[in-house]
């Protein structure tokens, strides 16, 4: 089995403050890992993937993200947060064991304030 | 090339109506996924199909939920005598047969289902 824990059901920044969303993973097998990120009434966007290769993975509009095997985590981070990453953020996780399925983690709503 | 395509975006349905969710997969890619999000809530899984085979059905309601993926044509998610619970966003995604963990799933933009 597997599954996602966002820690955090919501953050509050200031904008040009950095950003840390942070996100827990179980799974029986070598995962893979995602964020996405999901604007009001829209779609889902990726923001970046692991796939085993590099830990420390960078993703669109200066998101990166780390894979840390060892505290089964993949925390979300940016240096400096924007109006415009207001935005609901789901961490994901999929492997082969679990038939390619995603779990999705339950969200963490980033608010900037100005 | 256009991403995954959804329609209605929205859709409004009395209690006990039929609501039929189109998911029309990324040109190329041949797996498509169903995800339903409750208000409030993280998406999730509920059907996996290929086409003409459903693969994964493990999220799918026992009842009035079924899904198809015909040889031609979208995708098709259908709920009978919908009810006030069934009022969620659904996603479609889909990705190629081939290396899902590396290229990731796209999602389409959902459509929102409301039961009055």
């Amino acid at each position: 089995a597997q599954s996602v824990t966002q820690l955090d059901s919501h953050v509050s920044v200031s904008e040009g403050t950095p950003v840390l969303l942070r996100c827990n993973y179980s799974s029986s097998y070598s995962p893979s890992l995602f964020w996405y990120v999901q604007h009001p009434n829209k779609g889902l966007q990726l923001l970046l993937k692991y796939t085993s290769a590099a830990t420390l993975v960078k993703g669109i509009n200066g998101f990166e993200a780390e894979f840390k095997k060892s505290e089964t985590s993949f925390h979300l981070t940016k240096p400096s947060a924007h109006m415009s990453d207001a935005a609901e953020y789901f961490c994901v996780v999929s492997s082969n064991n679990a038939g390619n399925m995603l779990t999705f983690g339950g969200g963490t709503r980033l608010m900037v304030k100005p | 090339n256009a991403g995954v395509m959804q329609n209605p975006r929205h859709l409004v349905r009395r209690r006990g109506q039929e609501a039929r969710l189109r998911c029309s997969p990324m040109k190329g890619h041949s797996h498509v996924y169903w995800y339903r999000q409750l208000p409030e809530e993280g998406l999730k899984f509920m059907v996996y199909l290929q086409k003409e085979n459903i693969i994964d059905e493990s999220g799918m309601p026992k009842e009035r939920f079924s899904a198809e993926f015909p040889k031609e044509g979208p995708s098709i998610l259908r709920i009978q005598q919908v009810v006030r619970g069934d009022s969620a966003a659904y996603f479609c995604a889909s990705s190629p047969p081939w290396g899902r963990e590396l290229l990731g799933y796209t999602f389409g933009s959902g459509t929102r289902l409301t039961v009055v």
